[in-house]
């Protein structure tokens, strides 16, 4: 079957950094995402690999090793407004998303 | 209108009732999905639809069905409500099925069935 596995919550302190991993087991890969959802809102794309290795966009980088099955969405320098649930899902062989349950991120002053 | 739009916001529904949640999009997207979202579980793929005139199974299709009958519009209708179907629904598009696109979703619209 298919799988994307995450940490159901984490806890972080404002302006330090975390690190949020996902780990896959997919039918076919045809790319990961990332995206984020504030409470009661809709998903909101974030970053997306195709490739391994980091892709850095501001002060989030999110990373892909293919053969590993893994990711990490990075977060760094840490805001209040970060505080959200980070899903992470793969595109299988079929161009369909497969989504993780999401994890929690708390951010604490 | 500018993205996706989703009615209605919210609805409580009695079991047995027939319900139509309906979705909009205005980005000449081909590609459109439903998702259901409850919670601890990841995003569930209802249908989808590739390009107007096609539709597709997803995940979870059971006591859903969908149409496609021109590029914007997708809606989802359930048959005849059961109170497992409670949840939240996002509808997606993309430009694409296929590539590099990311989905673009929707407000959501909460429904409770009793």
């Amino acid at each position: 079957g298919q799988n994307i596995d995450q940490p159901t919550e984490m806890t972080a302190t404002e302006g330090a950094i975390v690190q949020i991993n996902c780990t896959y087991q997919t039918s076919g890969f045809n790319g990961l995402f990332w995206y984020q959802q504030h409470a009661g809102e809709a998903p909101t794309f974030l970053s997306y690999n195709v490739l391994d290795g980091l892709e850095e966009k501001g002060r989030f980088s999110s990373f892909l090793s293919r053969s590993k099955g893994y990711s990490y969405l990075l977060l760094k320098e840490l805001q209040m407004k970060d505080s959200a649930s980070y899903l992470c899902a793969v595109r299988d062989s079929n161009y369909q998303l497969i989504w993780g349950a999401g994890t929690k991120l708390i951010i604490k002053p | 209108i500018a993205g996706i739009t989703q009615a209605p916001t919210s609805q409580i529904l009695a079991a047995g009732r027939r319900m139509t949640l309906r979705c909009t999009q205005d980005m000449r997207h081909n590609a459109m999905y439903w998702y259901r979202q409850d919670l601890g579980l990841g995003l569930r793929l209802i249908h989808y639809s590739n390009t107007a005139g096609t539709t597709g199974k997803g995940e979870v299709p059971d006591g859903y069905s969908v149409s496609r009958a021109n590029t914007d519009d997708f809606p989802l209708t359930l048959a005849s409500a059961v109170p497992s179907q409670t949840s939240v629904y996002f509808c997606a598009s993309s430009p694409e099925a296929e590539g590099t696109d990311t989905q673009y979703f929707g407000p959501g619209t909460r429904l409770t069935v009793l």
